[in-house]
Formats: C-alpha cells, sequence, structure tokens
C-alpha cells in the first residue's frame, strides 16, 4: 500500500498568514493526489484534485502543486473559515490511501 | 445541488451486522461511482471499497474482505454498504463519497452526511 505521510500534524497560524501543507507519498503516484478540508462533525470537501486543479467553487487562496512523492497545499492568505483538518489522498493505485491529517487552528 | 443522504445512527452489539444507506438525488445515480470512508473518533480517513453503480463492479480494500458487501439499487438510487463480525474498533462514522464511474480512482467530489455506528456491548 503507499503511505502518505502529512506534514506538519498541526499547524497553528493567524488570519491572513500564508501556510503551506506537505504530503509525502513512499512512492511515486505521477499527479494523482487530492486535498480535502474537513470541519468538526463535518464530511470532507474536495478542495483539490490532480495535485494543481481547484475543484469547482474553491477559493483562488487554495492551490496545490507537486508531482511523483512531493506535494503542497498552499493556503495564501487565511481566512477564518479555513481552520480545520486537512488530508490528503492518493488516486494511483489500489488501495486508495490517505494521510493522516493536518490540523490547522487559530493562533 | 447533488446529494447523498445517509442513514441514522446505529448501534450494534459485538458480532453483530450493520447496513448503512446512502440516497443519491438531484443528479443521475448510474453517472457516478460509491466509495465507502470511515472515520474513528478523532482518527483519520480509512477507504473502505467502491462499487460502480453502472455495472456493479466492485473493489474491497483487504482489510474487509470477507466482512464487507457494498451494493446498489438503481430503483431507488440508493447504495448500501453491510459490515458483518463486528467489533469495538469498528466503531465510526461511515461516509458514502461520490466518484466516477468507471474507476475506483477518482476524487470524491460530493459526500453523505455520515452514519455514527456504534460498537458497544
Amino acid at each position: 500500500d503507499i503511505q502518505l505521510t502529512q506534514s506538519p500534524s498541526f499547524l497553528s497560524a493567524s488570519v491572513g498568514d500564508r501556510v503551506t501543507i506537505t504530503c509525502r507519498a513512499s512512492q511515486g503516484i505521477s499527479s494523482y493526489l487530492a486535498w480535502y478540508q474537513q470541519k468538526p462533525g463535518k464530511a470532507p470537501k474536495l478542495l483539490i484534485y490532480a495535485a494543481s486543479t481547484l475543484q469547482s467553487g474553491v477559493p483562488s487562496r487554495f492551490s496545490g502543486s507537486g508531482s511523483g512523492t512531493e506535494f503542497t497545499l498552499t493556503i495564501s492568505s487565511l481566512q477564518p473559515e479555513d481552520f480545520a483538518t486537512y488530508y490528503c489522498q492518493q488516486l494511483n493505485s489500489y488501495p486508495i490511501t490517505f494521510g493522516q491529517g493536518t490540523r490547522l487552528e487559530i493562533k | 445541488q447533488d446529494k447523498l443522504v445517509q442513514s441514522g445512527a446505529e448501534v450494534k452489539k459485538p458480532g453483530a451486522s450493520v447496513k448503512v444507506s446512502c440516497k443519491a438525488s438531484r443528479y443521475t445515480f448510474t453517472s457516478y461511482g460509491i466509495s465507502w470512508v470511515r472515520q474513528a473518533p478523532g482518527q483519520g480517513l480509512e477507504w473502505m471499497g467502491w462499487i460502480s453503480t453502472y455495472n456493479g463492479h466492485i473493489k474491497y480494500a483487504q482489510k474487509f474482505q470477507g466482512r464487507v458487501t457494498m451494493t446498489t439499487d438503481t430503483s431507488t438510487s440508493t447504495a448500501s454498504m453491510e459490515l458483518g463480525s463486528l467489533r469495538s474498533d469498528d466503531t465510526a462514522v461511515y461516509y458514502c463519497a461520490r466518484g466516477q464511474v468507471g474507476s475506483m480512482l477518482s476524487p470524491f467530489d460530493h459526500w453523505g452526511q455520515g452514519t455514527l455506528v456504534t460498537v458497544s456491548s
């Protein structure tokens, strides 16, 4: 199985900050990576797929990059509604796997 | 807006089975596949398997093989997931999520609201 390791696991930041979350795959997955946002008590929400394609309706302050084994999710200017947990997901091969999550909290 | 609505919370005893349903609305059910994902309390996301609503093709995660059954009913636009031989560590929120109909390897663009399954004696 492909393992995804996110860093950091926890991030404290302020409104207006630029933040970056990294996801590393245990083997190459081309660009078959998605990012999700999850708020407490809610289902995850798709933000980015194919490593860098913004899902319809997602604000442009979210962006993704990377290929192979290293990927990043960047939020250019944090808004209050962005404080949540973020997960990466690989869609290169069976079984589908997720990173352990990055919890983003208000400083 | 496209929607997936899941059945309500369940409490089950160890060894029992649970069936969670996921009803689709406002889109063509057979144009998308359904994956099931679970999340134990305070933990991350775990993919359980995928079913094509078009041809019934199924792929289960190895961990759940022999214990999980995924089905669809196109007449009611409903997907279901049954998990048997329940243990306490199956306590989790179970989600259905929509992806491509022809491949399990597609991002999940819509999710159900989640169903809490509690396994306790």
